[in-house]
């Protein structure tokens, strides 16, 4: 049973436009999420996090949105750039538990046509 | 300060052999945590160690197993190969500064393991 989904396996969007990634959890004990990116051959980066006190987080051209009573969260980067090409992994976990792992969705590939 | 190093990059086996895989995480991070990456999957997580000790552990079966050293440099090592274990094992670590920080994780590169 997954209990973060990534219902998109992949997304194209047009240099310049906006990419939406979304993710969905079951487990209502997650309060922290994280977004990771990941090019081919090398492992995944970090790319921006929030916390559940919070319905916005934002770095730059990137912005997590979370939607608590939906139990849903997306990632948006404006503008969308080619080098924004990569597997995207939503993440989530437990931080005021002793349920003390990080939960990975399966990942969406967005590629960023020019 | 140099990421996180996994040996070797690329490793082919047959069903039945074992194999180690090695991971050196960034210094200073005391935690080491093991992921298996197939496609469509994510990342399936193996086990956690902190100080030589297993904190945390996944669903996966006893042929999976690590171990971690006094210098936080961790082996995992998965023994009667099967051809469904082919996939990517990546090694992560983390400064386990508590709060929210400890779960940013930095991955190393990977280990592509095929079974045949």
């Amino acid at each position: 049973d997954q209990q973060v989904k990534q219902n998109s396996p992949s997304l194209s969007v047009q240099e310049g436009r906006i990419s939406i990634l979304n993710c969905d959890y079951t487990n209502s004990m997650f309060d922290y999420f994280l977004w990771y990116k990941k090019y081919p051959a090398e492992g995944p980066t970090f790319l921006i996090s929030i916390s559940s006190i919070k319905d916005k987080n934002e770095d730059g051209r990137f912005t997590v949105f979370l939607n608590k009573s939906a139990k849903h969260l997306s990632l948006h980067i404006v503008p969308s750039q080619p080098g924004d090409s990569a597997v995207y992994f939503c993440a989530a976990s437990a931080l005021k538990t002793s349920y003390d792992k990080v939960i990975f969705g399966p990942g969406t590939s967005l590629s960023v046509i020019p | 300060k140099a990421g996180v190093t996994q040996t070797p990059r690329y490793l082919i086996k047959t069903r039945g052999q074992q194999v180690t895989l090695s991971c050196s995480p960034i210094s200073g991070h005391r935690s080491v945590s093991w992921y298996q990456q197939t496609p469509g999957q994510g990342l399936q997580f193996l086990f956690e160690y902190f100080s030589e000790t297993q904190r945390n552990k996944g669903n996966f079966p006893g042929r999976f197993s690590g171990r971690q050293f006094s210098n936080s440099r961790s082996e995992m090592n998965v023994s009667t190969l099967e051809l469904g274990d082919s996939a990517l094992y990546l090694c992560a670590s983390s400064p386990l500064a508590g709060g929210p920080a400890k779960n940013i994780q930095y991955f190393g590169a990977g280990t592509r393991l095929s079974v045949l």
